[in-house]
């Protein structure tokens, strides 16, 4: 596609429900990066993949954040028995591998954890 | 550690009106990446420049500016003339060390309001 497309947009979950979150980044882009953005903060680093490689996941904050990319194009983070602090947009960032440029940014998906 | 401080959390002004972002990073890499992106209400991040540690020329592009001082580690945003569809939280961001796969590690975001 032209951009980055995750989805959904908007997710409302009860505590303790697991919830999964699509990326679907630009063709032939190799790079993928899960962010964490909680309101009124930058992005903090989730997790990165070459292909269907996870390379770095340091930034997951528990063993209930998990991600996958298994056929290195779509990627899914799932978070199991949400709570309220992982209330956040969550945003995915692909590049070429090795594009000094930046990366591109889709629009995120906004959760709430009630 | 890698850490970068956008210390003004709020600006407002009125249109036409210039405005510099400020930006302080810290990091240890000699070589290093620095980024300013714009964050619209629609929530994408749109890049807009990025700058190599090695190359202090400032820049210009249309009303844009940034001025890259590596000597007080800082990387300042100027928007001249500004209008109201400048209205958005810009964020800085470093990358250090460059390889592909070093995350982006972001500042808290200025939020940039212009009123006409």
């Amino acid at each position: 596609g032209a951009g980055v497309s995750q989805s959904p947009r908007y997710k409302v979950a009860k505590r303790g429900q697991d919830v999964a979150l699509r990326c679907d980044p630009i063709s032939g882009h190799v790079s993928l990066f899960w962010y964490q953005q909680a309101l009124g903060q930058g992005p903090e680093f989730l997790t990165y993949f070459q292909n269907e490689a996870q390379l770095d996941k340091s930034g997951l904050p528990s063993d209930r954040f998990f991600a996958e990319r298994p056929e290195g194009s779509v990627s899914t983070l799932k978070i199991q028995r949400t709570q309220q602090e992982d209330s956040a947009v969550y945003l995915c960032a692909s590049s070429l591998v090795g594009n000094i440029y930046g990366y591109t940014f889709g629009s995120g998906t906004r959760l709430t954890v009630v | 550690a890698q850490k970068v401080t956008q210390a003004q959390t709020e600006i407002s002004v009125v249109e036409k009106e210039d405005v510099t972002l400020d930006c302080v990073y810290e990091t240890r890499d000699t070589t290093y990446y620095l980024f300013w992106y714009k964050q619209p209400p629609s929530g994408e991040l749109v890049f807009l420049i990025r700058r190599n540690s090695f190359d202090e020329q400032n820049e210009i592009s249309g009303r844009y500016s940034w001025n890259f001082q590596k000597s007080t580690s800082s990387f300042n945003f100027t928007i001249t003339a500004s209008q109201v569809v400048d209205s958005a939280v810009y964020f800085c961001a470093l990358k250090a060390p460059t390889q592909a796969g070093t995350a982006l590690i972001f500042g808290k975001g200025t939020t940039l309001s212009v009123s006409s």
